[in-house]
């Protein structure tokens, strides 16, 4: 089956620590994007790609990084530099970087910190 | 800077009982609008996509209109399964597209 998965589901920071979250999608899809969501609240967009090996900042994006070196892997670390990542964390993608296509969403990595 | 505002934040019905959700937008250059709903810990789903004043789209019990300035989805006889949260997000160019906070709907049967 086509999708998008996220690993883990859950995840643990340490103060301090740095953290990866993983997203792969086998949909084929140009663009890839990472949002926050916080309790009661839309998503905010963190990162965004629209092609391998390239991407922009969204609203929030600081204290986080990405990369971008497969078309279907798109991870996203949470760095120490963020001072509340204590969130879920929402991967997607959409077929065309410049269409206006819906996206698809995984289900999602809850971040704690300890 | 666009702006996406959802309304009401929480909806409670009876089953059976129709309701409208709102949104309204205030963009330079409306691209799409999107509705997805999202049940809890989940990530959201896909319902309807808008791309011009006058549209409507419909999917079983939910219908989605939109006009210059606001989308509403429409519930008929909404049943208890309905109940989830509703986004609606709005895409002005390539890539970017603002979520409103959502509106969390719960059907009582």
């Amino acid at each position: 089956d086509g999708g998008i998965t996220q690993s883990p589901k859950y995840l643990f920071r340490k103060e301090g620590q740095n953290v990866t979250l993983s997203c792969e999608q086998n949909l084929n899809h140009d663009a890839m994007y990472w949002y926050r969501q916080d309790p009661g609240q839309g998503l905010r967009l963190i990162y965004y790609s629209q092609i391998v090996n390239d991407f922009q900042k969204g609203d929030i994006a600081e204290g986080y990084s990405v990369s971008r070196e497969k078309k279907e892997s798109f991870p996203l670390t949470v760095t120490s530099a963020q001072k509340n990542p204590t969130a879920f964390y929402l991967c997607a993608s959409s077929m065309f970087a410049s269409g206006n296509t819906e996206a698809f969403f995984g289900q999602g990595t809850r971040l704690t910190v300890v | 800077e666009d702006q996406v505002t959802q309304s009401p934040e929480a909806l409670r019905l009876q089953e059976g009982e129709s309701s409208s959700l709102n949104c309204s937008y205030t963009v330079s250059g409306l691209r799409g609008l999107f509705w997805y709903r999202q049940d809890p810990g989940k990530g959201p789903e896909f319902l309807f996509t808008l791309y011009s004043a006058g549209e409507e789209k419909e999917k079983e019990r939910l219908k989605a209109t939109l006009t210059k300035k606001e989308s509403f989805l429409h519930i008929t006889a909404p049943k208890p399964e309905d109940s989830a949260t509703y986004l609606c997000a709005v895409q002005e160019y390539a890539g970017k597209s603002t979520f409103g906070d959502g509106t969390t709907l719960t059907v009582k049967p």
